[in-house]
């Protein structure tokens, strides 16, 4: 199973484009790249999924160079309200068979 | 439509005591999955069910954990007897297929467990 790395924690501001950006050195062929978020005392939510290039949807985007092993979740326009956990999954079966990292801690500020 | 439901919220357990906890997926999804989350950490799968047949238990504690899911729909995790690093959030997923399709998957909101 690809392992995942991410930075613990990132900070910004409100009104910024935040970009997380994950390494999957050892990524196969047949998997895709998926972003979860969690607040506090929820379940995981899923944000956006893609397998190369980029992908856009009304949340967030997701940017994947020709060689996979890594990607970058993009936010735009962050507000206080998406200070949460963002995880990186790399697997063949939704992502979410293979390992959740720590994920990364964003902190948006006023 | 309505989301991945779990019971109970929370629950505070005294050690080498028994407890069950109870997913209801989403209807027609089925792939069902409970992950253990400790505070700090990411989900870990414990078990994944496609239908009412375990595909993945690899990461169960299997001396104490036992899930089932009966009929394909919901699903019942249970811990005995308990111990302290058992406290943690339990977390319940579906989605509509999980073998070799990429799909979303949906997660309740977890049953927080102390173990004291």
């Amino acid at each position: 199973l690809a392992k995942t790395t991410q930075p613990i924690s990132m900070d910004s501001y409100e009104g910024q484009e935040v970009n997380i950006t994950c390494s999957h050195n050892n990524i196969a062929t047949n998997d895709y790249i998926t972003w979860y978020q969690q607040f506090p005392s929820q379940g995981p939510r899923f944000i956006i999924q893609g397998y190369k290039t980029k992908v856009t949807n009304e949340v967030a985007s997701l940017f994947i160079p020709a060689d996979r092993k890594s990607s970058t979740l993009s936010l735009p326009r962050v507000s206080l309200s998406d200070t949460a956990v963002y995880y990186c999954l790399v697997g063949n079966t939704g992502g979410f068979k293979t390992i959740f990292g720590a994920g990364t801690r964003l902190f948006v500020k006023a | 439509e309505a989301g991945v439901a779990q019971s109970p919220r929370y629950k505070i357990i005294e050690k080498r005591q028994s407890v069950a906890f109870w997913c209801n997926p989403i209807s027609g999804h089925a792939t069902l999955y409970w992950y253990q989350q400790i505070l700090g950490q990411g989900p870990k799968l414990l078990i994944q069910f496609q239908n009412n047949g375990v595909v993945d238990d690899s990461q169960l504690p299997k001396d104490r954990f036992s899930a089932e899911r009966l009929k394909g729909v919901d699903s019942t995790l249970k811990i005995q007897p308990a111990k302290l690093e058992d406290s943690a959030v339990y977390l319940c997923a579906s989605s509509l297929q999980g073998s070799t399709m990429n799909t979303e998957a949906f997660f309740g909101q977890g049953t927080r467990l102390t173990v004291v």
